[in-house]
């Protein structure tokens, strides 16, 4: 039973448009959400979260957006630029002091020159 | 600097080999995670530990046991290594939440691509 789902296991953007990454999550407990962004030969690096309490969270050229009510969030990255290609993960959490993760399949993410 | 380390980058054993995967973090985290990273299934939970000496089941246990024996080590071993256990190797850590409604991110090592033949 797959809680959190990337449906798109790719995309691929122009340089200096913009970039949506989707999640869906089926449990309506998970309380935080996170993006995490990996290169390839790397582990994954945190790259942007979101409260459950809040809509959007904003940091430089990334934006999280969170619809409570259809269980679904994105990533916008405004304006893609080529050092962005990377694998990105959605990531949820129900509130505990284990830190315990559920992550997505990944979404690849090119961005062409 | 915060920093996750792994003992290898790149490990390749053979059918039935029992195997060890160190991970060592240097942030006094008390958790620690171990993942493994396929095409198409993302990052699935091995194992995890919330403190020394403890440890719970993730996703995907089977196969796999887990050793914390000091706060800042966390080894995985593959007791007898398959061909089906190839695949990315990431340990991560992290401090514990404040509540609900708040998360202290992972921070995750380099990882080990474990190939067995």
């Amino acid at each position: 039973d797959q809680q959190v789902k990337q449906n798109s296991p790719s995309l691929s953007v122009q340089e200096g448009r913009i970039s949506i990454l989707n999640c869906d999550y089926t449990n309506s407990m998970f309380d935080y959400f996170l993006w995490y962004k990996k290169y390839p030969a790397e582990g994954p690096t945190f790259l942007i979260s979101i409260s459950s309490i809040k809509d959007k969270n904003e940091d430089g050229r990334f934006t999280v957006f969170l619809n409570k009510s259809a269980k679904h969030l994105s990533l916008h990255i405004v304006p893609s630029q080529p050092g962005d290609s990377a694998v990105y993960f959605c990531a949820a959490s129900v509130a505990s002091n284990t830190g315990k993760l559920i992550f997505g399949q990944g979404t690849t993410l090119q961005v062409k020159p | 600097d915060v920093k996750v380390t792994q003992s290898s980058r790149y490990l390749v054993k053979r059918t039935g080999e029992k195997v060890f995967l160190e991970c060592v973090q240097d942030m006094d985290h008390e958790n620690m995670f171990w993942y493994r990273q396929d095409p198409g299934l993302g990052l699935r939970l091995i194992y995890f530990s919330y403190d020394v000496k403890m440890k719970e089941k993730g996703d995907i246990p089977e196969g796999y046991s887990v050793s914390r024996e000091k706060k800042e080590r966390f080894s995985l071993i593959l007791e007898s290594a398959s061909t089906n256990q190839t695949s990315m190797y990431l340990c991560a850590s992290s401090s514990p939440g404040q509540g609900t409604f708040s998360y202290n991110e992972q921070f995750f090592g380099p990882g080990t691509r474990l190939t067995v033949l």
